[in-house]
C-alpha cells in the first residue's frame, strides 16, 4: 500500500469509447504525474500537475485528456484510442518541486492496465 | 537534466551481494541520485537517494564518488525477490517536477 490508489486495474476498449482512469493520493502531496509504460518500454512520462496547475505535457495525442481537480485527485479522460496506446498507465505523487518538503521521491500508484481493441 | 546509464541486464545468485553501477557525467550541483526498484506489473517503488559519499539504509547502499560523475547501488545478499527492474534517475529539487526514467537494469536473481 503506496497511499496512491488507482482504478480500474484493468480496462479493456474498444477503439470508439470514452473511459476514464482515475487515481487518488492520501500522502498530503500536491504534485501528481502520469506515466505510460508499454511492453519493455521505459516509463513515459506524460503529463504532471503541481498545485492543481499543469506544468508538463510531453506532446501526448490529444485523445488523452488530464484533469486535476483537486491536489488528491488526477484523472485522465481517454477517448478513440489506438491499440498501440495498449499499455499500463501509472500515477504518481510527490511534494511539489521546490517545496521546503521535496524530496524528488515519487509514490506510485499500482497501475491501470488498459487494452485497447 | 543530467542523462544516465547503467547496464542493460545482470545476473546473480542468491546470497550474493550485487552491485550496479550507473553513470551521470553531466550531474549539476543541484541534483540527487536517485534510484528506484520495479516489480511486473507495478509501479516503481523508491529505494534510497544520495548526494555524496555513502548512504546506506534497511534495503541498500549507495556509494557516490567525490566527482559525484557516477553512481552504485548495493544490495547485500539478495534473494529471488530482488528480481526487479533498477532504475537510476538524476533528479534536482528545485526545478519543474520532471522526473525522466531511463531503461533500467534489469536483475535477475537465481537460486
Amino acid at each position: 500500500e503506496t497511499g496512491v490508489t488507482q482504478t480500474p486495474r484493468h480496462l479493456v476498449m474498444g477503439m470508439t469509447n470514452k473511459k476514464s482512469l482515475k487515481c487518488e493520493q492520501h500522502l498530503g502531496h500536491n504534485a501528481m504525474y502520469w506515466y505510460k509504460q508499454s511492453a519493455k518500454k521505459p516509463l513515459e512520462l506524460m503529463f504532471v500537475y503541481s498545485l492543481e496547475e499543469r506544468v508538463e505535457n510531453n506532446s501526448v495525442p490529444s485523445r488523452f485528456s488530464p484533469e486535476c481537480p483537486n491536489s488528491s485527485h488526477l484523472f485522465l479522460h481517454l477517448h478513440t484510442l489506438q491499440p498501440e496506446d495498449s499499455a499500463l498507465y501509472l500515477c504518481a505523487s510527490s511534494h511539489a518541486a521546490g517545496a521546503g518538503t521535496n524530496t524528488g521521491e515519487l509514490f506510485f500508484g499500482e497501475g491501470s492496465r488498459l487494452t485497447v481493441l | 537534466l543530467a542523462k544516465t546509464t547503467q547496464p542493460i541486464s545482470m545476473d546473480s545468485y542468491e546470497g550474493q551481494e550485487v552491485n550496479i553501477t550507473c553513470s551521470h557525467n553531466n550531474i549539476a550541483t543541484n541534483d540527487y541520485i536517485t534510484w528506484y526498484q520495479q516489480f511486473p506489473s507495478q509501479g516503481p517503488r523508491f529505494i534510497i537517494q544520495g548526494y555524496k559519499t555513502k548512504v546506506t539504509n534497511e534495503v541498500a547502499s549507495l556509494f557516490i564518488p567525490a566527482d559525484r560523475k557516477s553512481s552504485t547501488l548495493s544490495l547485500p545478499r539478495v534473494s529471488l525477490s530482488d528480481t526487479a527492474v533498477y532504475y537510476c534517475l538524476v533528479v534536482s529539487y528545485s526545478s519543474a517536477s520532471k522526473i525522466i526514467f531511463g531503461s533500467g537494469t534489469r536483475l535477475s536473481i537465481r537460486p
